[in-house]
């Protein structure tokens, strides 16, 4: 167990539905990572918080948001889905996301499907 | 920009023996972390051994290694006495000091097979 909780496991959706992933870092982590990992394009880093700031974005879609919270949850939203959404979104923690050698600890992940 | 590189979509080994995933990477930053993760077929991605560019000594934790070979740009996995839980997905990944760099490269992963 990484400590790291993300609701819900799964989740089954239409197309143009919108849908919200909570994640819960580890105790005393303050950085948090979102990644998204789909068959064709593997795993793909979204989207970076520190401390309830945006700190990198990557190839995260106009139609995805996320934010960090105060208590340093964080919730991916995702919106006007397309069948191409599904995929398995990780979230990741680690101290304070800065530094190449700070690990990265995984939760278990939302496994999406959009029919 | 950062690449990793695993060329095995697929190893198989004889439990009890020892196998070796293979793992190059591209930067220019002087400065970067190699990292290797294991995703079990139920999903999760679990850490298992870290490299830093400037360590001298390859990582150990456990039955895993790192073969680091920096000049080659090579962070192999070496995991020893190999056993039938080890049956899962490896992923190397990188992560470096350049400006925004904060998030982990993955190369594509290796399925790893542990034949009884």
């Amino acid at each position: 167990d990484s400590g790291v909780t993300q609701t819900p496991k799964h989740l089954i959706t239409a197309t143009g539905q919108r849908v919200t992933l909570r994640c819960s870092p580890r105790s005393g982590d303050l950085s948090v990572y979102w990644y998204q990992q789909s068959l064709d394009q593997g795993l793909q880093f979204l989207i970076q918080y520190y401390n309830g700031e945006e700190r990198a974005k990557g190839n995260i879609l106009e139609r995805f948001s996320a934010q960090q919270f105060p208590d340093l949850h964080s919730e991916l939203n995702l919106s006007s889905l397309e069948l191409g959404d599904s995929a398995l979104y990780f979230c990741a923690s680690s101290v304070e996301g800065q530094g190449a050698g700070e690990t990265q600890y995984f939760g278990p992940g939302t496994r999406l499907l959009v029919l | 920009a950062q690449k990793i590189t695993q060329t095995q979509p697929g190893m198989f080994v004889q439990e009890k023996e020892a196998v070796t995933l293979d793992c190059t990477y591209d930067t220019s930053d002087p400065s970067y972390g190699l990292f290797w993760y294991k995703q079990p077929s139920s999903g999760e991605m679990i850490f298992l051994i870290y490299q830093g560019s400037y360590d001298q000594q390859n990582a150990t934790e456990g039955r895993y290694s790192l073969n680091f070979q920096k000049a080659r740009k090579s962070a192999n996995l070496v995991i020893s006495a190999s056993q039938l839980g080890d049956s899962a997905m490896y992923f190397c990944a990188m992560r470096s000091d350049g400006a925004g760099s904060y998030q982990l490269t993955f190369g594509k992963g290796t399925k790893l097979s542990v034949i009884p």
